[in-house]
């Protein structure tokens, strides 16, 4: 089973400042790599996929990088509604699997 | 408009069982495969099972692996989720997720999602 690893496990960032978001996999996943955006309450959001595709009207803000085992979210300049947890997880493998999560929260 | 909605939730007894449903419109439903991943109170996403748009090839979470049965109904636009020997840590939301098409076999990102359904195992 591949692991996935997200840090921080908190991010504590102002509005208007960037945040970048790290997630590390146990063992390859190519770009197999999804983010998804959590809200108590709400379902996940898709907000990339291959490890660097913005998904369906997902705002420019966001932007994905890396391959292999690292890989990287970055919100670049946050706005209030971007304030949630950050999950990544590989769906090259079975099974698939989900890092713990990132809680980005108001500095 | 595309859109999952689960239902079958609820409150049940440790050992005992229920089926969660998900209705699927606004796509054609037999060419995706489908998913369900939970998340426990206070806890994080945690996948549970995938099936494929013919039902052709299903996987399970080994926390679930012998407890839990996924299938569809393309007739009907569902997938359904038995969940048996139901303990308190499968106590969670369960989302039902649309995955990629068939067009690119089963390897890709969940892109729709239901809202979810409480399942709660209490005595």
């Amino acid at each position: 089973e591949i692991m996935l690893t997200q840090s921080p496990a908190t991010l504590s960032v102002s509005p208007g400042e960037r945040a970048t978001l790290s997630c590390r996999a146990s063992q390859s996943v190519s770009d197999n790599l999804a983010w998804y955006q959590k809200k108590p309450g709400q379902a996940p959001k898709l907000l990339i996929y291959g490890a660097s595709t913005g998904a369906t009207d997902v705002p420019a803000r966001f932007s994905g990088s890396g391959s292999g085992t690292e890989f990287t979210l970055t919100i670049s300049s946050l706005q209030s509604e971007d304030f949630a947890v950050y999950y990544c997880q590989q769906y090259g493998n079975w099974p698939r699997s989900f890092g713990q999560g990132t809680n980005l929260e108001f500095k | 408009e595309v859109q999952l909605v689960e239902s079958g939730g609820g409150l049940v007894k440790p050992g005992g069982s229920l089926r969660l449903s998900c209705a699927a419109s606004g796509f054609v439903f037999n060419t995706f495969s489908m998913d369900w991943v939970r998340q426990a109170p206070g806890k994080g996403l945690e996948w549970v099972s995938s099936i494929s748009g013919r039902s052709s090839f299903i996987y399970y979470a080994d926390s679930v692996k012998g407890r839990f049965t996924v299938s569809r109904d393309n007739a009907k636009n569902s997938v359904y989720l038995q969940m048996n020997s139901l303990r308190a840590d499968d106590t969670a939301v369960y989302y039902c997720a649309r995955g990629p098409s068939m067009m690119v076999g089963m390897v890709g990102a969940f892109d729709v999602w239901g809202p979810g359904t409480m399942v709660t195992v209490s005595s």
